[in-house]
């Protein structure tokens, strides 16, 4: 069973068009993470939840906003995309142990 | 802050065979936490197997194992018999507390594995 669910899974935007992706997790972890991973490159951390305490990163751009509403839910929004934030986008959740257990991720393209 | 190396960008190994993926990695901290994800093309990252800085037994799962060398700072692993779904991106990452019960995750810039029929 999924315990970290990404919608949609393939977003596409136009340059400046806002745009949210969703994530949500089944298992009412307390940490919830969202990544920026670029072609070829590693996962880069752009902010986390610890219940509803925001912490951002501190060069992860403005532009990047994100909202919790409850344990299950997460949402990332890119106020005006631009062509370098096309990207996949990772959720991960932080497990009872000291893992992080990742979704599938959403892949946006900027036109 | 931490840094992890992977110094093998790409690799390649025969089925069935045995391939070993190197990480070495720098911090001052004494309480962290090492990991091998998986990720295959256009597919999720998985977690293969986790070390605790604190244990010095290598960890083992199946076929994977770890080479945990702790005043080397060194994390290599271990694909014993490769399998055409081993086939991937593999990332070595490093993980500490950053207190109030979240933690902070500095991956490696990844290896990509092909096994060759």
């Amino acid at each position: 069973d999924a315990m970290v669910i990404q919608n949609p899974r393939y977003q596409v935007t136009q340059f400046g068009k806002p745009v949210t992706l969703s994530c949500s997790q089944t298992l009412n972890h307390n940490v919830m993470y969202w990544y920026q991973q670029k072609s070829s490159q590693a996962p880069k951390l752009l902010f986390h939840y610890y219940d509803k305490d925001f912490n951002n990163e501190a060069d992860t751009p403005d532009n990047f906003q994100s909202r919790r509403p409850n344990t299950s839910f997460c949402f990332l929004d890119i106020r005006s995309p631009g062509l370098g934030d096309a990207a996949m986008y990772l959720c991960a959740i932080g497990g009872k142990r000291e893992e992080e257990f990742f979704g599938p991720g959403t892949r946006l393209t900027v036109l | 802050a931490q840094t992890v190396t992977q110094s093998q960008p790409e690799m390649s190994v025969q089925e069935a065979e045995t391939v070993t993926l190197s990480c070495t990695y720098d911090t001052s901290e004494n309480n962290y936490y090492l990991f091998w994800y998986k990720q295959p093309p256009s597919r999720q990252m998985i977690l293969v197997i986790r070390q605790e800085a604190y244990k010095q037994q290598n960890a083992t799962e199946n076929r994977f194992s770890v080479n945990f060398q702790k005043a080397a700072k060194s994390f290599s692993l271990k694909i014993s018999d490769s399998q055409l779904g081993d086939t991937a991106m593999y990332f070595c990452a490093f993980m500490k507390p950053r207190g109030a019960g979240s933690y902070q995750l500095t991956f490696g810039k990844g290896t990509k594995l092909s096994v060759i029929p």
